[in-house]
Order: structure tokens, then sequence, then C-alpha cells
């Protein structure tokens, strides 16, 4: 299994709808995030979590909520989906005792398109 | 605050030569520095890096050296492989911003036979 699993890999939903993407993670990190990838614009961070209870925005926050359920599972939601929201997202996590010079584990990515 | 500007691309190479792909950046503190490669279909996953001035992050062939007074961390590969192909991105973390990975652009490669 992945060591960071997101689901689902592909969805099609329309303008308006409320959709959630997930995460979970094995690698026992404390931290995890969610970033948007837009071709030309690299990733922007949506939101990010230190643990359970510190739960931060992150540059473009707006459209999004998220739920960090366990040190393992990160959920992104989507209240009123918009078709600007269409791209690529990913969840990733680190582990705060590497410090800086700690990199990211990334899943494999959801694919989101808005009608 | 931390900003990351990688070269333009696409960039588009024939098999067996020699790559460049520019970083520089823009940090408060002393950052560390990261190559990551996104192969199509794929995550991110992280390709090299290097956590203090001078030091050099390698890996499958890939190498780049952390340059303090350039504030540049430039991707070298002195033979690449189609099976290279695949978008590259330059980060930073400064740890003073709790962890956050600051992203370039993102740099595309294409490697024809």
């Amino acid at each position: 299994d992945a060591d960071v699993t997101q689901t689902p890999r592909n969805r099609i939903t329309k303008t308006g709808k409320r959709i959630m993407l997930e995460c979970s993670q094995t690698k026992g990190h404390d931290r995890m995030y969610w970033y948007r990838q837009d071709p030309g614009l690299g990733l922007r961070l949506i939101y990010y979590s230190f643990d359970v209870k510190d739960i931060n925005k992150g540059e473009i926050s707006d459209g999004y909520s998220v739920s960090r359920q366990a040190q393992a599972k990160f959920s992104l939601s989507l209240e009123s989906a918009i078709p600007n929201q269409t791209a690529l997202y990913f969840c990733a996590t680190s582990d705060s005792s590497g410090g800086s010079s700690y990199g990211y584990t990334f899943g494999s990515g959801t694919r989101l398109t808005v009608v | 605050g931390n900003s990351v500007t990688q070269m333009e691309g696409p960039v588009t190479l024939s098999e067996e030569a020699f790559l460049t792909i520019n970083c520089t950046y823009t940090a408060t503190g002393y950052p560390s520095l990261f190559w990551y490669v996104q192969y199509p279909g794929e995550g991110l996953q992280l390709l090299l890096k290097a956590t203090k001035a001078d030091d050099k992050g390698s890996n499958k062939g890939f190498e780049a050296t952390y340059r303090k007074e350039t504030t540049s961390f430039h991707l070298e590969k002195g033979s690449v492989q189609v099976s290279d192909s695949a978008v590259y991105f330059c980060a930073l973390n400064t740890g003073t911003s709790y962890g956050k990975l600051t992203f370039g652009q993102g740099t595309i490669l294409t490697v024809h036979p």
C-alpha cells in the first residue's frame, strides 16, 4: 500500500455540489497538507495541519474547508464547487522532527473537474 | 516572503544531452532546498536536497549545489534519458514557516530518443 493514499483518483462534479477529497497516511507523520496544482502555477497551499487540533489556512483557502479526523486522516471539502476549482489536488505529509531539512511525502493526487 | 523562481519551460532535449534547469530563491533565514520530480500521472517524489550552503545533493545522476552567494540551486544531469521526461519542481523550506514548502512553478522536461 502507498504511504499516502488519496481518494478518489478522479472525480467529475457539477457546479454547486459539495465534494470531499480524502487523504490517509501510514507514515506516522504529524503534519499534513493540501495543495492544488494548476499548469504554470506550481503547487499552492490550501490548508495545513500540524496535529489533530492545529489547522491553518494556506494561501488559497477561500472556498475550501478541511477536517483532521485523526493523525492519519486529513480531508478537504469544497462546500459549493465552482469551475475554477478544477485542478489536480495533492495531499502531503511531513515529520516535524526533521526540521527544515525534511521533505514531504506526496499522495498520487486527485484530478477534480467541476462542470 | 519566500519565493522560488524556475526557468521557463518546456525544455525539450535529445537523449544523452546535458540538462540544466535553473532555480533561484528568495528566503528569510537559512533555507533547505529541494528538487522534486513528477512523472506523468503520479505525485511528486523527492529527487534530491541540500540543507546548507555549498552542499551538493545528488540522486539518479542528477545533482544540484546550494549556492548562497547567488541564491541558486540549479539542477543538472550530464546525460538525460527518455525516462527522465517529467515535471521538475524546485522548493525551499526555512523551518521558520513551520515546515511549509514553497514551490517554484515547475519545469516540463521532454526527452526524445
